[in-house]
């Protein structure tokens, strides 16, 4: 079991806007800033966001994050079926000493 | 283009041995620290090692210190993991990333190589 907890799964339909959570402690999110990763059907992660709420070149500005003290967010406007993947958050973790990911979001768009 | 591509999963006994081997190119591999990660059917990534980018440090998960060994080899763009005692809980995709201090995070992952420790 993970030490950061997101919720398992998620869905909206195409447009809408979906938030997915991601609850962590002091000794992660609220201490360290958080990575969020997309990962498609058979494939590897993909950065999505960086350092709490910055995008890598070429991912879109429908996808952006949030930090507030031990939880962080990330939120996808204009939702669209290419979007349907997994999702997951990564924080580095000062008591484990090392990067840890949360469990999972399951999106399912509708 | 900026690649890793991971080669040497397979199946082993338990208490078997493995050498998995991550080829990077596109980028200048000697400048970046390095990660092998795990994930297991229908589960988060895990963190299994990492090395420093000349590496002279090097660290390992719990699940796994003791029994794998990482190394990198800058000349040839190499990355390796040295798996030995192998278990049954050891099966899942292993992938090695880059860590992108501009980032501060994994920034590039491979596709994976499937290692599967069968009874």
């Amino acid at each position: 079991q993970s030490v950061v907890t997101q919720p398992p799964s998620a869905s909206g339909t195409p447009g809408q806007r979906v938030t997915i959570s991601c609850s962590g402690s002091s000794s992660n999110i609220g201490s360290n800033t958080v990575n969020w990763y997309q990962q498609l059907p058979g494939t590897a992660p993909k950065l999505l966001i960086y350092r709490n709420g910055h995008r890598p070149s070429g991912v879109p500005d429908r996808f952006s994050g949030s930090k507030s003290g031990t939880s962080a967010s990330l939120a996808i406007s204009g939702l669209q079926s290419e979007d349907e993947a997994d999702y997951y958050c990564a924080i580095w973790d000062d008591i484990l000493n090392g990067r840890v990911f949360g469990g999972g979001t399951k999106l399912t768009v509708l | 283009e900026v690649q890793l591509v991971e080669s040497g999963g397979g199946s082993a006994q338990p208490g078997g041995s493995l050498r998995l081997s991550c080829a990077a190119s596109g980028f200048t591999f000697s400048s970046y620290e390095m990660y092998w990660l795990r994930q297991a059917p229908g589960r988060e990534p895990e963190w299994v090692s990492y090395i420093s980018t000349s590496g002279t440090i090097i660290d390992y998960a719990d699940s796994v210190r003791g029994r794998f060994t990482i190394s990198r080899d800058n000349a040839k763009n190499s990355l390796h993991l040295q798996m030995s005692s192998l278990r049954v809980e050891d099966t899942a995709v292993y992938s090695c990333a880059r860590d992108n201090p501009d980032f501060d995070a994994l920034d590039m992952w491979g596709q994976g190589t499937l290692v599967t420790g069968s009874s």
